[in-house]
């Protein structure tokens, strides 16, 4: 089972800040903090990945709390392109194990 | 993405039928992943490679068998296709022993089996 719980869907208007929440209450660790886009029947895209810090790509930023049991990806400008389903995950990956993928949040971005 | 590529892109076939779907990277790297991607259930894992010849079992793994004989190429089959096998597959490969790096998926394969 998955290690996140995520809201099923949000909604935002073009040009805004989107604010996707997450909990991990269970994380070990070193277990890594991972966001994962989906496009329609699009592969999934790698967004950001963080450990403890909080971190930013030309993408997003990821925000975790200091216990590390939350985390919020930011999408500083909201575009209609950013519409998609966005997958927290929680884990080490490669030969420590492998990422299992939750039901994810459903953005829909709105003009 | 740029590097990994799944072939067929889609493919009909009938019960009983095997099929080999086939998945490809030019980058190198040690892990490689299948997923099946069906309504209600997300992704989940059927099987992945950490090497050459090495591969182990994820969590839907029946009626699926991989084959790794060179570092590029991943091969997932289905022994005797099933109606409850119609979905769409994944491939991702990985790069990192510790995941930093985060996985990169293919564009997917969308098998019917009818």
């Amino acid at each position: 089972d998955a290690k996140t719980t995520q809201p099923p869907s949000m909604d935002c208007a073009e040009g805004r800040a989107a604010n996707l929440p997450c909990n991990h209450s269970t994380i070990s660790g070193n277990e890594y903090v991972y966001w994962y886009r989906q496009i329609h029947s699009q592969g999934p895209q790698y967004i950001i990945h963080g450990l403890k810090n909080n971190e930013t790509n030309e993408m997003a930023s990821l925000i975790i709390t200091e216990d590390r049991k939350s985390s919020t990806l930011i999408l500083p400008h909201a575009t209609l392109r950013d519409t998609a389903v966005y997958y927290c995950i929680v884990g080490l990956g490669g030969s420590q194990g492998n990422l299992i993928f939750g039901k994810g949040t459903k953005l829909s971005v709105k003009p | 993405d740029a590097g990994i590529t799944q072939s067929p892109r889609h493919k009909v076939t009938e019960t009983g039928t095997p099929v080999t779907l086939r998945c490809h990277q030019t980058e190198n790297h040690r892990y490689m992943y299948w997923y099946r991607q069906d309504p209600g259930h997300g992704l989940r894992l059927i099987h992945y490679s950490y090497g050459v010849k090495d591969t182990d079992k994820g969590e839907v793994s029946d009626g699926y068998s991989v084959s790794r004989s060179k570092t590029e190429d991943f091969l997932l089959t289905l022994e005797s296709a099933t109606s409850s096998q119609t979905s769409v597959y994944f491939c991702a490969i990985s790069g990192g022993d510790r995941g930093p790096y985060g996985y990169t998926f293919g564009s997917g394969t969308r098998l019917t089996v009818v």
